[in-house]
């Protein structure tokens, strides 16, 4: 069965430009995150959908983030415009439901120069 | 914002001997899962342990949870240098089911 799958794995631009990162959650899970990771710490959650519902986004920043699930599998998380401060590594996961165990992909690494 | 709080933040073991993790949150939660990073990569999920469970085991490594106290331990038996990663806990909040990590403990098993 594969398993979480993300694109592209590195990607570097410029500050100000938009980016857009896509996630292929495993097979029949309902649940999806984006987390953010920076370097020597835990991810921490930006947005979970149940489906196609984002229920929970308030770590979001909603003046240049957004994000989509649409029918309820890919998803796709974008930064517009992005910052210096935006450069950490994006990781995409999914789970049956809620509260089963998340799966995790290799993650996007974004450098913003 | 981050839930749990990883303990020690790194340890250094040689090989064949035994790393204990402590991990200690804060609010309710449904569940709790350990994850392992090797470095550069992404979180591998080792083992979920549900609220009403105490004790949990997976080959080498042994799971607890005390809600009372709201902590749990992992433990890895017989380490080798493949264990050396980033080890991460992930509680499941009873409330709202958000998966929230700790700040995690660096391993290194030395040869």
């Amino acid at each position: 069965e594969a398993g979480v799958v993300q694109s592209p794995r590195y990607k570097i631009i410029e500050k100000k430009q938009p980016v857009a990162f896509w996630c292929n959650p495993i097979s029949g899970h309902n649940t999806l995150y984006w987390y953010l990771q920076n370097l020597g710490q835990g991810p921490e959650l930006l947005i979970r959908y149940e489906n196609e519902e984002a229920v929970d986004d308030s770590q979001l920043p909603k003046d240049r983030f957004s994000a989509e699930r649409l029918k309820g599998v890919d998803s796709t998380l974008k930064i517009q415009p992005a910052e210096l401060g935006d450069s950490a590594v994006y990781l995409c996961a999914s789970s049956l439901d809620r509260t089963a165990e998340a799966f995790f992909g290799q993650g996007t690494r974004l450098t913003v120069v | 914002s981050q839930q749990g709080e990883e303990d020690p933040q790194a340890l250094s073991i040689q090989e064949g001997e035994n790393a204990t993790m402590n991990c200690s949150y804060k609010t309710s939660i449904n569940n709790l899962q350990w994850y392992r990073q090797n470095s550069g990569r992404g979180l591998v999920h080792l083992i979920l342990i549900r609220s009403n469970e105490r004790e949990k085991h997976s080959g080498r490594l042994r799971v607890t949870l005390d809600t009372s106290k709201k902590s749990s331990s992992l433990l890895i038996t017989a380490s080798r240098a493949a264990d050396t990663a980033s080890y991460f806990c992930a509680t499941g909040d009873y409330n709202t089911d958000k998966l929230i990590f700790g700040t995690g403990t660096r391993l290194q098993v030395f040869p």
